[in-house]
């Protein structure tokens, strides 16, 4: 199946400062790349859609100042989490599918603390 | 009602047990559906689609039901290897965002 790729698995910072999360699509071309937030013991919760070449779509809620979402090309997404604070510890998951499928292929996540 | 439901579980079952998960879906015009399976920790991996029609895939079988809506997956002969979240997803029409249920938690003991 399709791989997706997520960098880096794992962060930890400081309250205050910014993160960036990459998700790659390895071996396909992804028009849209999705982002998910899971608290523990809660299902994926879709936070923005974003296709390659445009402004991202966020779901409400989800504040686009705070999480910056780049699709510059058809492999790679980046999230930014911007002046992280403790809550925004989560486990973060991007997916990509292409325009011939409808499944989604999931990054391996990234676990993210801010202390 | 919420989009998607699960029954949470955890359902406990011995080693070469059927067990059968249930998944109910508010909106009557999704189109799509599959299920996923996420290890602790772990992302959703696909483990497979729903076709109207029913289909199978080696010991587990995944079932629609338009008119009472709902999907079902089945699990033959469980593996300890199979204890994990069964997470149901729908698509909506129109677009590509998948709804996720909470997910039902398996536990295969020996």
């Amino acid at each position: 199946g399709a791989v997706v790729s997520q960098h880096p698995s794992r962060v930890i910072c400081k309250s205050g400062t910014s993160v960036k999360i990459e998700c790659r699509s390895l071996d396909f071309q992804a028009t849209t790349m999705f982002w998910y937030r899971q608290f523990p013991k809660q299902s994926l919760m879709l936070m923005a859609t974003s296709n390659e070449g445009s402004k991202a779509t966020y779901e409400q809620g989800v504040e686009k100042d705070k999480f910056l979402i780049n699709h510059a090309s058809l492999t790679l997404s980046t999230l930014t989490v911007t002046s992280a604070h403790p809550e925004d510890s989560s486990f973060y998951i991007c997916s990509a599918t292409s325009s011939a499928q409808e499944t989604q292929y999931f990054g391996p996540g990234t676990r993210l603390l801010v202390l | 009602r919420k989009e998607v439901e699960q029954d949470p579980g955890p359902f406990n079952v011995p080693e070469g047990a059927t067990v059968a998960f249930n998944c109910t879906y508010s909106n009557s015009a999704s189109q799509s559906f599959f299920w996923y399976r996420q290890d602790c920790r772990k992302e959703p991996k696909l483990l497979m689609s729903v076709y109207s029609s029913g289909n199978e895939d080696g010991r587990f079988t995944a079932q629609l039901n338009r008119a009472s809506q709902y999907i079902s997956l089945l699990i033959r002969d469980s593996k300890l290897s199979d204890s994990a979240t069964y997470l149901c997803v729908v698509i909506a029409p129109g677009y590509s965002t998948l709804t996720f249920g909470k997910g039902t938690m398996l536990l295969v003991s020996p």
